[in-house]
């Protein structure tokens, strides 16, 4: 059994492009969660989903951030129009149901020239 | 919201010695607490977890207390190994919603 798969590892993006991070969970897990970490902080919780809902999108800004997680496929953090502060480490980790254990991915580490 | 607090921020131990590390939260529904192990350019890693039932829980050199009443739990870590320094993260949960995380404490074990 697969753990989770982030991809990519790396992203490089210049300002104003966009940036598409990608998750797959766990063989049987249907809730998805995103984080970020800047350099030497803490895991700052982005976005939570479940097959094809948003449930909790509180931590995510209201502008230029996207996430889906459809039916089929992984799920998708989306930024637009990247700017340098977008630069972190984007963690994505997942569960088979709510309140249980979550595991994470190896992270797709954003850098904006 | 929840909130977590995490102390203290480095620690540094020899070979050999426990070391403890201590989160507090801040909402009394919260009844899930894993701690994970974050090794440098990796993701964080399970290590143990505690559900609001149960006041302690081990395995091998790892062990998490809880105490629902002051709302903290903490990590011990005996007989610390090398292998053991990374930085190691708290975090809360309350039912339907997601992992929120302390800030981090960076253990350093030097033989």
């Amino acid at each position: 059994n697969a753990g989770v798969m982030q991809n990519p590892r790396h992203l490089v993006r210049r300002r104003g492009q966009e940036a598409r991070l990608r998750c797959s969970p766990m063989k049987g897990h249907s809730h998805v969660y995103w984080y970020r970490q800047l350099p030497e902080e803490g895991l700052k919780f982005m976005v939570y989903l479940q097959k094809e809902n948003i449930i909790d999108e509180s931590g995510m800004p209201k502008e230029r951030f996207s996430a889906e997680f459809p039916k089929e496929g992984p799920s998708i953090l989306r930024i637009q129009q990247v700017v340098r502060g977008d630069s972190a480490a984007y963690f994505c980790a997942s569960s088979p149901s709510k309140n249980t254990e979550a595991f994470f991915g190896q992270g797709t580490r954003l850098t904006v020239v | 919201g929840e909130n977590v607090e995490q102390h203290p921020s480095t620690l540094s131990v020899q070979e050999g010695d426990s070391a403890v590390i201590k989160c507090t939260y801040s909402d009394s529904a919260s009844n899930y607490f894993p701690w994970y192990k974050q090794e440098l350019g990796k993701g964080p890693q399970l290590i143990i977890d505690i559900r609001s039932n149960v006041g302690e829980k081990k395995d091998q050199r790892i062990a998490v207390t809880l105490n629902k009443t002051a709302k903290h739990f903490s990590l011990h870590i005996t007989e610390t190994q090398p292998e053991d320094s990374a930085v190691y993260f708290c975090a809360a949960i309350e039912a339907g919603t997601a992992l929120i995380f302390g800030k981090g404490t960076t253990l350093s074990v030097s033989s």
